[in-house]
């Protein structure tokens, strides 16, 4: 069964660096998403993307943040200056398209500690 | 703000019992939610998805309802099972972004 993958599975980085975080969704898939969990929180949304561009970001999705598809078949979170806060389950998730409501099928996730 | 509520952080049941955990949202009407399965370092799971026209979706040993006039969702695992052990999260949707809740963690007792 096709699935959502993610590299890395953790990175460790030093406050300030730039961290870029990796996945490949689904291959039928035009909806990608990016997700965050911080360590025994909820998961909260940071981006949508279709179409070569962002659909939807939230409060989060600052501009510390962008995200990417270098080709056709990665999907990119960069962050540009990280802060210990940043510290969190990176998840990217992909779904089928943008009618109706749409089942999204996350990655394992990578998990990122500022240190 | 939007916002989606599980009322119980933690649920334990016995095997074999059925499981029901609850969700609540304020603040806007999604027009769909889904739930899914959390296993700890793990991503979410899809599990189930419920539209806002549906009263109930079934699937297996789960069953999910949706009651637009009290603004929640039922999530119910019948004969439970220590395997079904993991958080279980509920999301709402207006369109591709969710709103997910805290989660409930349920642990089945053997």
């Amino acid at each position: 069964e096709p699935e959502v993958t993610q590299t890395p599975s953790h990175q460790v980085t030093q406050m300030g660096q730039e961290v870029i975080l990796r996945c490949v969704p689904i291959s039928n898939h035009l909806y990608f998403y990016w997700y965050r969990q911080i360590l025994g929180q909820k998961v909260e949304f940071l981006v949508s993307f279709y179409n070569n561009e962002i659909s939807e970001k939230s409060e989060i999705f600052d501009d510390q943040f962008s995200v990417e598809r270098p080709d056709g078949s990665n999907f990119t979170l960069k962050i540009r200056s990280t802060k210990l806060e940043d510290s969190a389950m990176y998840f990217c998730a992909s779904s089928v398209g943008p009618r109706g409501p749409d089942t999204q099928y996350f990655g394992p996730g990578t998990r990122l500690t500022v240190l | 703000s939007q916002k989606i509520e599980q009322n119980s952080e933690a649920l334990n049941i016995q095997e074999g019992k059925t499981a029901t955990l609850t969700c609540n949202y304020t603040n806007y009407s999604p027009a769909y939610l889904q739930w899914y399965r959390q296993d700890p370092g793990r991503g979410p799971v899809f599990l189930l998805l419920i539209r806002e026209n549906e009263k109930e979706k079934r699937k297996e040993r789960l069953k999910v309802t949706f009651d637009t006039t009290l603004k929640q969702s039922l999530f119910h695992i019948t004969a439970s099972q220590p395997a079904d052990s993991a958080t279980y999260l509920c999301a709402g949707g207006e369109g591709q972004n969710f709103v997910f809740g805290p989660g409930t963690r349920l642990s089945v007792l053997p």
